[in-house]
């Protein structure tokens, strides 16, 4: 079975603070890929990073960073100094090699205050 | 540049209604998704198209629901005789064949609320 699992359904922190968004995952797959999408309230799902399941290393993107650990089966995401601008809803999505579809976890709503 | 683009953006119906939506997806991609999201939960998976030809549905896809893209390009998908629990967001989604890419291009969606 595919699935993934985000398990915070919302966050609030304020202006400047860190926060890390968790994201597990589940397949039977070797290999597979793993994503990050950020939905504002416009709605319109953001694409922000793909990782393939070859690839450990963890990447850094000015203020957001992603922490992928297959002995977990985890795939995290950061934000750095936090700014009102970054309040969304953020989605995992999975989808092993020669699959058609995303499968998303239910998002984590994050809500940052000046 | 543009991206995908849905229209229309909102659509409000009464039950036993059909409705038509239609999705443009950028320009050079093959690839063609339709998904639902409601309140609270991901996007699901309806249905996949590899230029014109449909590979792939979800189980969500009942009977009334039926999807085309005729030529390859722009897709539309059709609920018939609509019911409450078809109230969601409907988003498409693009990306482009070959490789292993993979991201799919989302466009902004349509809200259908069934009255």
């Amino acid at each position: 079975a595919q699935k993934v699992t985000q398990a915070q359904t919302e966050i609030s922190v304020v202006e400047k603070e860190d926060v890390t968004l968790d994201c597990v995952y589940e397949t039977r797959d070797t290999t597979y890929y793993l994503f990050w999408y950020k939905q504002p309230p416009s709605g319109e799902l953001v694409f922000l990073i793909r990782r393939n399941s070859f690839d450990e290393q963890n990447e850094i993107s000015g203020r957001y960073s992603w922490n992928f650990q297959k002995s977990t089966s985890s795939f995290n995401f950061t934000i750095t100094a936090s700014q009102v601008v970054d309040s969304a809803v953020y989605f995992c999505a999975l989808t092993p090699y020669g699959y058609n579809k995303l499968i998303f976890g239910a998002g984590t709503r994050l809500a940052v205050h000046p | 540049d543009t991206g995908v683009s849905q229209d229309p953006r909102h659509k409000i119906t009464k039950r036993g209604q059909n409705v038509t939506f239609r999705c443009d997806p950028i320009s050079e991609h093959n690839r063609l998704y339709w998904y639902r999201q409601t309140l609270g939960q991901g996007p699901e998976f309806l249905t996949y198209f590899q230029n014109e030809a449909q590979l792939e549905k979800s189980r969500l896809l009942s009977d009334r629901f039926s999807a085309e893209r005729p030529k390859g390009s722009f897709s539309t998908l059709e609920i018939q005789r609509t019911e409450q629990g078809d109230s969601a967001m409907y988003l498409c989604a693009s990306s482009p064949s070959g490789g292993d890419s993979y991201e799919q291009y989302f466009g902004p969606g349509t809200r259908l609320t069934v009255t």
